[in-house]
């Protein structure tokens, strides 16, 4: 069973950068037939797409976030990464990695994130 | 950037109401919409993709219809475990996949 888990600091100060990891367990990230996402939710908000990598590196990014973002893949290690720079508190927010082939499935459990000094 | 409105934003039912939640996108996506349950402090799980195809382990209960800008979820029968927030999501567009502001379906 495919199974994907958040992990990374939970309070980020601001100008500072977001680091997360998502480590997927239960099938390779080499597979050719998906991407790997990342969405994010402020407390009491909706969903927010950031971002998604295919397992060759090729990625799609926010065009609202795309100045401040890195999205990057590790096959040896299963595992692909968000990087999200000069973080103010409107970044504050659970940030879940997913699975996508037009649609997102599965998810992690997320991961809240603080922005705070 | 393809908006995606939700309504009603939450809505009132008793167990056993039929329940239909709406999203329209700003403009055509075909069938390329998505349905996703989430229960406070978990994430989002998928009910429904390609607008009507059930997602495996998915109850039956819940049916989606729809094709070009408007979209419908419907739950036939509302049972307690079904109180959640549904959120709709459009994957026509691949550059930029967004997102409707969600529907809180909460015990009358």
């Amino acid at each position: 069973q495919l199974q994907l888990q958040e992990s990374g600091p939970g309070l980020v100060r601001p100008s500072e950068t977001l680091s997360l990891t998502c480590t997927v367990s239960g099938d390779s990230i080499n597979s050719s037939s998906y991407y790997w996402a990342w969405t994010r939710q402020p407390p009491g908000k909706g969903l927010e797409w950031i971002g998604s990598i295919y397992y060759s590196g090729g990625t799609y990014y926010s065009p609202s976030l795309k100045s401040r973002i890195s999205i990057s893949v590790d096959t040896s290690k299963n595992q692909f990464s968000l990087k999200l720079a000069s973080v103010t508190a409107a970044d504050t927010a659970v940030y879940y990695c997913a699975r996508y082939s037009n649609r997102f499935d599965p998810w992690g459990q997320g991961t809240l994130v603080t922005v705070s000094s | 950037d393809i908006q995606m409105t939700q309504s009603p934003s939450s809505l009132s039912a008793s167990v056993g109401d039929r329940v239909t939640i709406s999203c329209r996108a700003s403009q055509s996506i075909s069938r390329y919409l998505n349905w996703y349950q989430q229960k406070p402090g978990k994430a989002p799980k998928l009910l429904i993709y390609l607008a009507s195809s059930l997602q495996k382990g998915a109850p039956s209960r819940f049916s989606g219809s729809g094709s070009g800008t408007d979209f419908t979820l419907t739950i036939s029968s509302l049972q307690p475990e079904d109180f959640a927030t549904y959120f709709c999501q459009q994957s026509y567009s691949t550059l930029l996949l967004t997102f409707g502001g969600g529907t809180k379906v909460e015990i009358k």
